[in-house]
């Protein structure tokens, strides 16, 4: 059982490119969400996806674009990088939306420089 | 006030000793509470969940303390293998699917 999978684990950018960060998770759970990693500032919300089919955004969105393409896999899109979005990136799925159900299960993470 | 905060650490522990740290929350209407362990360069692992009553899992103990609203993590006879870092988590709004809150973790080192 994978759990949840992400690709790649590192990758290098130059501003201005663009890339997908990819993410399945193969545990059925309904959720999905895409969390940064910065040091001194602790995990914080990209975006999340409470069902296929839908998602919003989290607490720093701005710089990202997200699709849920299915129940199994949500990515997470860079259009124009900036050094602003080096950073570890996380995808964590949950099982449902309220109460101590919604443990979060997280990929291996993909660090990502922008230089 | 931030929505989680803790204290970064880090703190340094002798083996076998007993370490508590607590962990605050700004939002009173908030339901759900975690701990996740992190090692280094990996990701956040679920270390338990924190029940109103208070709740233990081997050596560790959570506890939930809605009045002063902040939750607390303790390890007895601490491992060498308890050295890493140890974020909170918080789930804050009722129904939705918006994930969780985390502090941004204290540091634990457990020395031989």
């Amino acid at each position: 059982n994978a759990g949840v999978t992400q690709t790649p684990k590192f990758q290098v950018l130059k501003t201005g490119q663009s890339m997908t960060l990819q993410c399945a998770q193969d545990m059925n759970h309904n959720s999905m969400y895409w969390y940064r990693q910065d040091p001194g500032m602790g995990l914080r919300l990209i975006y999340y996806s409470a069902s296929e089919g839908t998602t919003d955004k989290g607490e720093v969105p701005n710089g990202y674009n997200v699709s849920r393409l299915n129940k199994r896999e949500f990515s997470l899109r860079l259009e124009s990088a900036a050094p602003s979005q080096t950073s570890v990136y996380f995808c964590a799925s949950s099982e449902v939306g309220t109460g101590h159900l919604e443990k979060l299960f997280f990929g291996s993470g993909t660090q990502l420089s922008v230089l | 006030r931030k929505e989680v905060e803790q204290d970064p650490g880090p703190f340094n522990v002798p083996e076998g000793a007993t370490v508590a740290f607590n962990c605050t929350y700004s939002n009173s209407a908030s339901q759900s509470f975690f701990w996740y362990r992190q090692d280094c360069r990996k990701e956040p692992k679920l270390l338990m969940s924190v029940y109103s009553s208070g709740n233990e899992d081997g050596r560790f103990t959570a506890q939930l303390n809605r009045a002063s609203q902040y939750i607390s993590l303790l390890i007895r006879d601490s491992k060498l293998s308890d050295s890493a870092t140890y974020l909170c988590a918080v789930k804050n709004s009722g129904g939705g699917a918006d994930g969780l809150t985390f502090g941004k973790g204290t540091h634990l080192i457990i020395q031989p």
